[in-house]
């Protein structure tokens, strides 16, 4: 059984703290890696990806992929309250038909 | 609009109901997908149609019935429900099953069964 563990949270940082989402999943074999965030009520929206081993920067988001120990992991800078949310961290093997979602943690910011 | 639709937004159907779900996007797609969310537990994909063939069917219950007439459309017709199916049902899609660079998902409809 693939999974895909994160903690659920609720995880609160201040306004302008760096929060920090961290995922680890079961298959080594795993090629690609999304981040997803999810306000309440509405549906996953596609924030991040990273395919290979180290760090992808994009504005204030930050993905850390490391294999060897399957750890994924998400930093966000300057934390706004806009960013509360849950963050749902999404795995797929290139051989499978799908991508396998962990429950998600629950980002709270406070201003 | 995340060029994903699906409709309708809210339904509430008793256990002897029939309905359907619906779910059109407007990307050129050719993968689409039904994933069933509860409170608290990770997403469940519940099935994959792949250039309109059904290729994932993850153990669903028969009073779910997908139907995928084009690569475009993608329904799930329900029936004789129980309370427990009550969650947020998402439809996504991607460029193609297996090759994925990312799922876009519709808003979802939150299904209440009374």
């Amino acid at each position: 059984q693939k999974e895909v563990e994160q903690n659920s949270g609720p995880l609160s940082v201040p306004e302008g703290a760096i929060a920090s989402l961290n995922c680890t999943y079961s298959d080594r074999v795993s090629q690609s890696f999304f981040w997803y965030r999810q306000y309440s009520g509405k549906s996953p929206e596609l924030i991040m990806s990273i395919y290979s081993n180290g760090d992808k920067e994009d504005g204030r988001f930050t993905a850390q992929l490391n294999k060897a120990s399957q750890y994924v992991s998400l930093l966000i800078r300057d934390s706004q309250p806009s960013d509360s949310a849950t963050y749902l961290c999404a795995v797929h093997e290139d051989s499978a038909r799908q991508l396998t979602f962990g429950s998600g943690t629950q980002l709270t910011v406070l201003p | 609009e995340t060029g994903v639709t699906q409709t309708p937004r809210h339904l509430v159907m008793g256990m002897t109901n029939k309905k359907s779900l619906k779910c059109e996007q407007h990307l050129g797609h050719n993968a689409m997908y039904w994933y069933k969310q509860s409170a608290k537990k990770p997403l469940e994909l519940m099935f994959v149609y792949n250039f309109k063939e059904q290729t994932e069917n993850n153990s669903v219950p028969s009073r779910f019935s997908p139907e995928c007439p084009n690569s475009s459309h993608l329904f799930l017709h329900l029936h004789t429900l129980q309370p427990e199916d009550s969650a947020l049902y998402l439809c996504a899609s991607s460029q193609e099953a297996g090759q994925t660079r990312g799922y876009t998902f519709g808003s979802g409809t939150r299904l209440t069964v009374v």
